[in-house]
């Protein structure tokens, strides 16, 4: 199974700054990595798939970068909805498919 | 746009089998090429993938919970189910079910775009 390990844990981050949370998988997943948002009591919403394309309706400010084991989705300039728990899952280990464990984004 | 409902009982006694159905609305379950998940997420905790049954009806597994899940779908119905058997208090979580449109193209380039749709969520326990 391939394990994703994202960090930190919790980033604390100033509105309008900027956010960078990392993923890295213990062996490689190619660009078959997904990013999700989930807020308090919400379920999880697609942002990126394919490591680098964002999702239908998803802001600009999102963007995804990496390939093989290292990843990244930067925030360029944190508004205040985009508070919240993050997640990346890989999809390359057919026909299994794993989370990382989140990354909390929380106001400074 | 399709939306997706879970339902089922939210408290189940140890050692019996959960079961749950997520009901497609908005669209077919047996048209185009989707990939139809459970995913669940005890309090607190992360995201963890239960397994996935395709528009034609197979099905993968999580291997950690392989030996006691089944997920079918019913065509009639617009609806997949998700049933896992001899529950403990471990498997006590909020349960997601989600979809994901899957392509070839014309030179059978394999497409997925993530899973972006989910319903709200159903919690359930598992207590005596």
């Amino acid at each position: 199974e391939i394990v994703m390990t994202q960090s930190p844990a919790t980033l604390s981050v100033s509105p309008g700054e900027r956010a960078t949370l990392s993923c890295r998988a213990s062996q490689s997943v190619s660009s078959n990595l997904a990013w999700y948002q989930q807020k308090p009591g919400q379920a999880p919403r697609l942002l990126i798939y394919g490591a680098s394309t964002r999702a239908t309706g998803i802001p600009a400010r999102f963007s995804g970068s990496g390939s093989g084991t290292d990843f990244t989705l930067t925030i360029s300039s944190l508004q205040s909805e985009d508070f919240a728990v993050y997640y990346c899952q890989q999809y390359n280990n057919w026909p299994s498919w794993t989370f990382g464990q989140g990354t909390k984004v929380e106001i400074k | 746009q399709v939306q997706l409902q879970e339902s089922g009982p939210g408290l189940v006694k140890p050692s019996q089998t959960l079961s749950l159905t997520c009901t497609v609305s908005g669209g077919s379950i047996s048209s185009g090429s989707y990939y139809w998940s459970w995913i669940r997420q005890p309090a607190g905790k992360g995201l963890e993938w239960i397994g996935r049954i395709y528009t034609s009806g197979s099905t993968n597994y999580n291997p950690s919970l392989k030996s006691r899940v089944t997920i079918s779908v019913d065509t009639s119905k617009n609806q997949f189910s998700l049933k896992l058997s001899s529950v403990t208090a471990a498997d006590t979580a909020v349960y997601y079910c989600a979809s994901a449109l899957y392509y070839y193209d014309s030179s059978g380039v394999y497409y997925y775009n993530g899973m972006d749709v989910w319903g709200q969520g159903t919690t359930v326990t598992v207590s005596s």
